[in-house]
């Protein structure tokens, strides 16, 4: 079963402008990361940020910070000043049960206009 | 500093033809793991391994066998393919951690493989 939600098969976004990918998840853990992953065309998995539950503060990696909402489940990613390299499928996913069992969800294409 | 290598990049099988993929990783990693992405599904876990000599199933191992008995190869068997099987396969690694969880996934590039 999917234990993580990515409620939009795709979004737009004008160069330079912010969007906010949605991401909600089902635990019973307190304490667990979770991750964006950025795929382009390339096919190539690219890890985006990290962000530890147990912190309250938000994770933030230059453009891309995350809206993290622990008692609501929800993992958003904000990309600012969103730029053409930005244009992929981005996964949100977190660690089941050990590292290497990472459940994704579906996925967001991102499309960014010029 | 290659990181997580995968080959090939591309397959075709005829329906019954058996295969390995290859993943081999240099960066000590105890964890390796290979995953399938389809279409509107994200990436599944198909087996995976924290250890040379250790390896257990994920969500979707139906049709494919493991083996691992170094630290830096894993490899995949398809051992009579279907066209289910047409999809993207990834592996990945990491290390363990102190929590086990926190250390990203570092993948390969992944192989297209088409079954016919």
């Amino acid at each position: 079963a999917q234990t993580v939600t990515q409620s939009q098969p795709e979004m737009s976004v004008q160069e330079a402008e912010t969007v906010t990918l949605s991401c909600t998840y089902d635990t019973s853990e307190s304490d667990y990361y979770l991750f964006w992953y950025k795929q382009p065309p390339s096919r190539q998995m690219i890890l985006v940020i990290r962000q530890e539950a147990y912190k309250q503060q938000n994770a933030t990696e230059n453009r891309f910070s995350v809206n993290f909402q622990k008692a609501a489940k929800s993992f958003s990613l904000k990309i600012s000043d969103s730029q053409l390299g930005d244009a992929a499928m981005y996964f949100c996913a977190y660690p089941a049960g050990s590292a290497n069992d990472m459940r994704f969800g579906a996925g967001t294409r991102l499309t960014v206009k010029p | 500093n290659a990181g997580v290598t995968q080959t090939p990049k591309f397959q075709v099988l005829k329906t019954g033809q058996s295969m390995t993929l290859q993943c081999a990783q240099d960066m000590n990693h105890e964890y390796m793991s290979w995953y399938r992405q389809d279409p509107g599904m994200g990436l599944r876990l198909i087996h995976y391994s924290v250890g040379a000599g250790i390896t257990d199933q994920g969500e979707v191992p139906n049709g494919y066998n493991v083996s691992r008995s170094t630290t830096e190869d894993f490899p995949l068997r398809l051992l009579s393919a279907a066209p289910s099987q047409t999809s993207v396969y990834f592996c990945a690694s990491s290390y363990s951690g102190l929590k086990g969880q926190e250390s990203p996934l570092h993948f390969g590039n992944g192989t297209r493989l088409t079954v016919t």
